[in-house]
């Protein structure tokens, strides 16, 4: 049982490249999400899913876009990414209005 | 929207201290709150979830407390040890359980 994976676990863009970060998880939850965080920031909601094939906009969804077309699968897409993007991207997963787990997180830097 | 913070921003305690960690949010409508645990450069670890219908929930040397209706929790930790060194995060949930995040406590604990 490995919880919620991320991959990759770093990556170094330059600006305007693409690139998708992957989240599955294993523990059959039905809602996924995916948040970055920032110094001062604190964690912030990009975009989630309440099932396979929804997805909806969260608290900073501008720049990104997300597809969940399995259920143990939830996609983070940067179609143009840009400095302001530098973060670090953590998805997780949950029951319906249960707990959250996390996975380890993928550290992005766009130059 | 959720707003939620926490205070302080940073504490310091001697070991075998007890100590509290105190986390307000702004709309008192939701069903949970979560405790996490951070160590540098790592992902979330998920210490305790509170229903709303609870009003505190234990583990260990860890013990949670909600008070919905004044927009309260707080994390109590008892004879706190080296390894208690982290940065704590709560994050209370709105709508489809997207999670609303303080900016955390840092907590050092010297030996």
């Amino acid at each position: 049982n490995a919880g919620v994976t991320q991959t990759p676990k770093f990556r170094v863009l330059k600006t305007g490249q693409s690139m998708t970060l992957l989240c599955a998880q294993d523990m059959n939850h039905e809602y996924m999400y995916w948040y970055r965080q920032d110094p001062g920031m604190g964690l912030r909601l990009i975009h989630y899913s309440v099932g396979e094939g929804t997805t909806a906009k969260g608290e900073v969804p501008d720049g990104y876009n997300v597809s969940r077309l399995k259920k143990q699968n939830f996609l983070l897409g940067l179609e143009s990414a840009a400095p302001s993007q530098t973060s670090v991207y953590f998805c997780a997963s949950s029951w319906i209005a249960g707990e959250q787990y996390f996975g380890p997180g993928t550290r992005l830097t766009v130059t | 929207k959720q707003e939620v913070t926490q205070i302080p921003a940073a504490l310091s305690v001697p070991e075998g201290e007890n100590l509290v960690l105190n986390c307000s949010f702004t709309d008192s409508a939701i069903y949970n709150l979560q405790w996490f645990r951070q160590d540098p450069g790592k992902g979330l670890t998920s210490l305790l979830l509170i229903q709303s219908s609870q009003r505190e929930q234990t583990s260990g040397r860890l013990n949670a407390s909600l008070d919905k209706s004044s927009g309260r929790s707080t994390l109590y930790i008892a004879a706190s040890q080296p390894g208690d060194s982290a940065t704590y995060l709560c994050a209370a949930p709105t709508g489809a359980n997207n999670l609303f995040f303080g900016t955390g406590t840092r907590l050092t604990v010297i030996p």
